[in-house]
């Protein structure tokens, strides 16, 4: 199993300020499968970044995804009031399918 | 639109049994592979379970395997068929769609249904 690490917990910030979220898997993520998804309190989590880097369909261009391997990275340019959530890295190349634990981002 | 209903949730007993339902729109169904995942209290996300869009292929976390069914049917329903509930079973369980017939991302997520397993 690919266990996957966040880091940090939380993140505390202005809006305004950059948002730099760490994931890093036990071993390589198969073909760059990994996907960050966006949480809030009593919704269902959305789709920000699947493979790797590619922006879900009407996800704002602030939201960025790098990295491959072992270690991937999660940037928000630029914090909106709408943005404080937790954030979650997924992989889905090797099953079973994995989460991390989520960075809070709160102000 | 794509859009996934969950149904079935509820307050059962340890030992118990509970079948969750998931209704699809929006989207070719057999298209596409369905997962269940499920968000313990204040907790993080688990993969619990995947079929893939023919319905030929399915797969389980350890956890439920043996204990958990998922399926499909031609009205656009998935289903999640849960024996011997276990207190630690004790999630909202979303049915996600993944954005492949045979896996990938998961693009699209229901609004959940809330099963609890206490005596």
């Amino acid at each position: 199993e690919i266990v996957l690490t966040q880091s940090p917990g939380t993140l505390s910030l202005s809006p305004g300020e950059r948002a730099t979220l760490s994931c890093r898997a036990s071993q390589s993520v198969t073909g760059r499968y990994l996907a960050w998804y966006q949480q809030k309190p009593g919704q269902a989590p959305r789709l920000l970044i699947y493979g790797a880097s590619g922006r879900a369909t009407g996800i704002p261009d602030r939201f960025s995804g790098s990295g491959s391997g072992t270690d991937f990275t999660l940037t928000i340019s630029r914090l909106e009031p709408e943005d404080f959530a937790v954030y979650y890295c997924h992989q889905y190349g090797t099953s079973p399918l994995t989460f991390g634990p989520g960075t809070e981002v709160d102000i | 639109e794509v859009q996934l209903l969950e149904s079935g949730g509820g307050l059962v007993q340890p030992g118990e049994s509970l079948r969750l339902s998931c209704a699809a729109s929006g989207f070719t169904f057999n298209n596409f592979a369905i997962s269940w995942v499920r968000q313990a209290p204040g907790q993080g996300l688990e993969w619990v379970s995947a079929i893939t869009g023919s319905g030929h292929s399915t797969n389980y976390v350890d956890s439920v395997r043996g204990r958990f069914t998922i399926s499909r049917d031609n009205s656009k329903n998935t289903y999640l068929q849960m024996n011997t509930l276990r207190a630690e079973d004790t999630a909202v369980y979303y049915c996600v769609r993944h954005n492949g017939q045979n896996g990938g991302c998961l693009d699209f997520w229901g609004q959940g249904t809330l099963v609890t397993v206490s005596s």
